[in-house]
């Protein structure tokens, strides 16, 4: 079946660098890939998505590229402020089934410090 | 516009107990499922509901059960609960079911149930 992996799993940066997770997929039919930040006790919240017919996808400090070929998608985060301190998810749509149903990455702990 | 609603947020049951969880969805979302996030792992997918049906189930065993109503709003169920079971149950909401060729519509998840299993 699809398995997402993902790394790294702790990230450690200085306010104002740049953050980068990366992740690789299995099965080269899924064709949806969000990526979804999650505060302690608190639900994922969706902060960007990227769709298999697009390379790359930018919105104001988030980024996402993905490349089929290798089967790899990364989120790259700008100018970190310490309230990107989180734990993000990368998910992969399950191929041949409805669209709503992911596997997820293990996770990434991103601390943000000033 | 209220976005995915879950309740109760947190519970504790004892093992061999039977729970309830429920979920609205995202105004204007027809498509609900359920994930459970065992602590410091990612959401692993338990189904998805559909025009009222269970459209497709990830690898969880039938003690797991669910309904979605005519509103879209949608039940989980679980029997017989295993001290394992404890986790962070998320509810997601979406537009529609794609298919093979699904292009992607956006998924909102809800804040989740805490379920304790003592």
């Amino acid at each position: 079946g699809e398995n997402v992996e993902q790394h790294p799993s702790t990230l450690s940066v200085q306010e104002g660098d740049s953050a980068v997770i990366k992740c690789t997929y299995s099965d080269s039919a899924s064709n949806y890939f969000p990526w979804y930040k999650q505060e302690l006790g608190k639900g994922p919240q969706l902060i960007i998505d990227i769709r298999s017919n697009v390379g790359e996808k930018k919105d104001q400090r988030i980024a996402v590229t993905l490349n089929k070929t290798a089967k790899h998608f990364s989120l790259h985060i700008t100018e970190t402020q310490p309230e990107d301190s989180a734990v993000y998810f990368c998910a992969a749509s399950l191929p041949y089934q409805a669209g709503t149903a992911l596997i997820f990455g293990k996770g990434t702990t991103l601390s943000v410090s000033s | 516009d209220a976005g995915v609603t879950q309740s109760p947020t947190h519970l504790i049951k004892t093992r061999g107990q039977q729970v309830t969880l429920r979920c609205s969805p995202k105004s204007g979302h027809d498509t609900v499922s359920w994930y459970q996030q065992a602590l410091g792992q990612g959401p692993q997918f338990i189904f998805q509901y559909y025009e009222e049906e269970e459209r497709q189930r990830g690898n969880f065993p039938d003690r797991f059960s669910g309904h979605q109503f005519p509103n879209y709003s949608s039940e989980l169920n679980v029997n017989a609960l295993l001290l394992g079971d404890s986790a962070l149950y998320l509810c997601a909401s979406s537009v529609g079911t794609g298919g093979m060729y699904w292009t992607g519509n956006t998924i909102y998840f809800g804040e989740g149930s805490w379920l304790t299993v003592v």
